[in-house]
């Protein structure tokens, strides 16, 4: 068991640019959600995934942000035409279901300049 | 709605000293409830969990129990070590038919001293 992964770590990017950030789930977890952390802040939910079905979408994921997870393995998040307001930490946790423990990812930090 | 409110932080203690980090929730329904840790550079952790109310939660030292009275939560341990210092979140799972998403806390930050 590997955990769940993260890529890239970290990313800086220009305003205006897209970036899309990956998440290996750990192997077997059906949930993978997807969660915002700014600085001192704790995390906030962003969407998540039910194996490839995405069930839910938070009002913080504007349309610029997309989120994929086909097959149901690894997930992808990417935001286009990047705000400066969107420099965080995204972290991508899974679980193996409903009412599960979610394992958290080490996160993919952005910075946009 | 679902909402975690904790002590603000940063706290600062001596090593060996007793430590509680207050966490008070807002939901709907009976959620499960949830210490993370974050460690500097390095990715949230499970702490400790319960499930139900009067549950305790243990792990590492550490001891949280679940009180629907007063819904609370909150952290403790008694006799913290230099190597607790890190960032402590309380978080709720919000029910079945909310998704089971994490709600969290603004984080404490602990910083232990020799």
């Amino acid at each position: 068991d590997t955990g769940v992964s993260q890529d890239p770590r970290h990313k800086i990017t220009k305003r205006g640019q897209n970036v899309t950030f990956r998440c290996d789930p750990i192997s077997e977890h059906n949930r993978l959600y997807w969660y915002r952390q700014t600085l001192g802040q704790g995390p906030e939910f962003l969407t998540y995934f039910q194996n490839e079905a995405q069930l839910e979408k938070s009002r913080l994921l504007s349309d610029r942000f997309s989120a994929e997870r086909p097959k149901g393995s690894f997930s992808t998040l990417e935001i286009q035409r990047t705000e400066q307001g969107d420099s965080a930490m995204y972290l991508c946790a899974s679980s193996l279901g409903q009412g599960e423990t979610q394992y958290f990812g080490p996160g993919t930090r952005l910075l946009v300049l | 709605g679902n909402s975690v409110t904790q002590m603000e932080g940063p706290v600062t203690l001596s090593e060996e000293a007793f430590l509680t980090i207050n966490c008070t929730y807002t939901a709907t329904g009976y959620p499960s409830l949830f210490w993370y840790v974050q460690y500097p550079g390095e990715g949230l952790q499970l702490l400790l969990k319960a499930t139900k109310a009067d549950d305790k939660g243990s792990n590492k030292g550490f001891e949280a129990t679940y009180r629907k009275e007063t819904t609370s939560f909150h952290l403790e341990k008694g006799s913290v070590q230099v190597s607790d210092s890190a960032v402590y979140f309380c978080a709720l799972s919000t029910p079945y038919n909310q998704g089971g998403k994490l709600i969290f806390g603004q984080g404490t930050e602990l910083s232990v001293k020799p």
